[in-house]
């Protein structure tokens, strides 16, 4: 049972652009969620992270949306730059616990110059 | 001050062989998570280790694979008698406890 769906699996956009990707989670219980971008042959690193006590943090051009009773969360890129070409993991997980990460499939942004 | 460090960073091995994959978690972190992508997917969570315990290991095949994180040294994951099905990347990830993962930069596996 996937826990975090991710949405879309691929993107495409021009410089300048705004990019949107969307995951919405299953388990109430996940409190952290954050994005990772990974490129190609490279281990993920982390972009930004958001708490459910929080409806919004931005970083730079990078923003998270948390809609908690839609269970729900967002990137936003904003300006997107050929450099940001890369895929996008979301991810939950539940703090105290394990703290293991649950992903979503991930998205395959490319930004065209 | 270094990343998260894995090797080798590639591992070619032919069925029925053993891996042997090595992660050295941040300094000062304590708490070490291995994951497992496949071509075109997300990645899965397979075990979380802190110094000498495993912690949860829900995410690991009940056969073949077993981990282990010492008291001195880095943390091994070891998969015995491979078959193609193993070939994926493996990311170790480490952290304090209760705060961000940092990952490495993975261990590509090729079972021929």
């Amino acid at each position: 049972q996937q826990q975090v769906k991710q949405s879309p699996q691929s993107l495409i956009v021009q410089k300048g652009g705004i990019s949107i990707i969307n995951c919405a989670y299953e388990n109430t219980a996940f409190d952290y969620f954050p994005w990772y971008q990974q490129f190609p042959g490279k281990g993920p690193a982390l972009l930004i992270a958001i708490r459910p006590d929080v409806s919004e943090k931005k970083e730079g051009r990078f923003t998270i949306s948390f809609n908690k009773s839609a269970k729900q969360f967002s990137l936003h890129i904003m300006d997107s730059q050929p450099g940001d070409s890369a895929t996008y993991f979301c991810a939950a997980s539940i703090q105290g616990g394990s703290e293991k990460l649950v992903f979503g499939k991930g998205t395959k942004l490319t930004v065209n110059p | 001050n270094a990343g998260v460090m894995q090797n080798p960073r590639h591992l070619v091995r032919r069925r029925g062989q053993e891996a042997r994959l090595r992660c050295s978690p941040m300094k000062g972190h304590s708490h070490v998570y291995w994951y497992r992508q496949l071509p075109e997917e997300g990645l899965k969570f397979m075990v979380y280790l802190q110094k000498e315990n495993i912690i949860d290991e829900s995410g690991m095949p009940k056969e073949r694979f077993s981990a282990e994180f010492p008291k001195e040294g880095p943390s091994i994951l070891r998969i015995q008698q491979v078959v193609r099905g193993d070939s994926a990347a493996y990311f170790c990830a480490s952290s304090r406890g209760g705060e961000t993962q940092y990952f490495g930069p993975g261990t590509r596996l090729l079972v021929l």
